[in-house]
């Protein structure tokens, strides 16, 4: 298997449950990233992971709870969530952070809370 | 700190004609220029990226697009599109020389009419 694999593709969630996204990438990549992406709204960077180490985390709320056991796996733990938080979440990973470094994105991992 | 326009939130064309999707950026730095594609249901993935050098950028599926510093613009083009060619189409700008991570533009959906 290649590229950034998210799981699972679709889910749904009540406001009071536990859920876990997970990303995986077979790319040999050293960074990693959680996107959130809503309607009509620009992609929003919600964490960075470069050598498994947190570098950037932009404001994000705490019901949102990121991991990385590796370099190639990361997780993104859900708990008790808005219904705003319904979204695309993306996982994405590059060589190196940022930079030059193009980004390699996987199909996301829709979201709706109810 | 840097931000991308896109101009067009959605650009209709027929099949086989000509379309051009602009980009306009601001930095007071050097930059890294990207355009990404997202087809329903997927994720984003790589077009076309301006590191340095000729100013003509040439992509994946017969797309390309120009470095103009000038006018601080870097607009996609292709001379014939595809129905297939139907996605969001988002542009991308990271300052050079650092790990910045890119900031994306809102997107602009291309729509292709038989």
């Amino acid at each position: 298997e290649t590229g950034v694999t998210q799981t699972p593709r679709h889910l749904v969630m009540g406001m009071t449950n536990k859920k876990s996204l997970k990303c995986e990438q077979h790319l040999g990549h050293n960074a990693m990233y959680w996107y959130k992406q809503s309607a009509k709204k620009p992609l929003e960077l919600m964490f960075v992971y470069s050598l498994e180490e947190r570098v950037e985390n932009n404001s994000v709320p705490s019901r949102f709870s990121p991991e990385c056991p590796n370099s190639s796996h990361l997780f993104l733990h859900l708990h008790t969530l808005q219904p705003e938080d319904s979204a695309l979440y993306l996982c994405a990973s590059s060589q190196v952070r940022g930079g030059n470094s193009p980004l390699h994105f996987g199909n996301g991992t829709r979201l709706t809370v109810t | 700190a840097q931000s991308v326009t896109q101009l067009d939130s959605q650009v209709p064309v027929f099949e086989e004609a000509p379309v051009e999707l602009r980009c306009n950026y601001s930095s007071s730095v050097s930059v890294y220029l990207f355009w990404y594609v997202q087809y329903p249901n997927q994720g984003l993935q790589l077009l076309l990226k301006y590191l340095s050098g000729s100013t003509l950028v040439k992509g994946i599926n017969g797309f390309e697009a120009e470095f103009n510093k000038s006018q601080t613009s870097f607009h996609l083009r292709k001379p014939s599109v595809h129905i297939s060619d139907t996605a969001e189409y988002f542009c991308a700008v990271s300052p050079s020389g650092g790990s910045y991570i890119p900031t994306f533009g809102r997107g602009t959906s291309l729509i292709v009419h038989p």
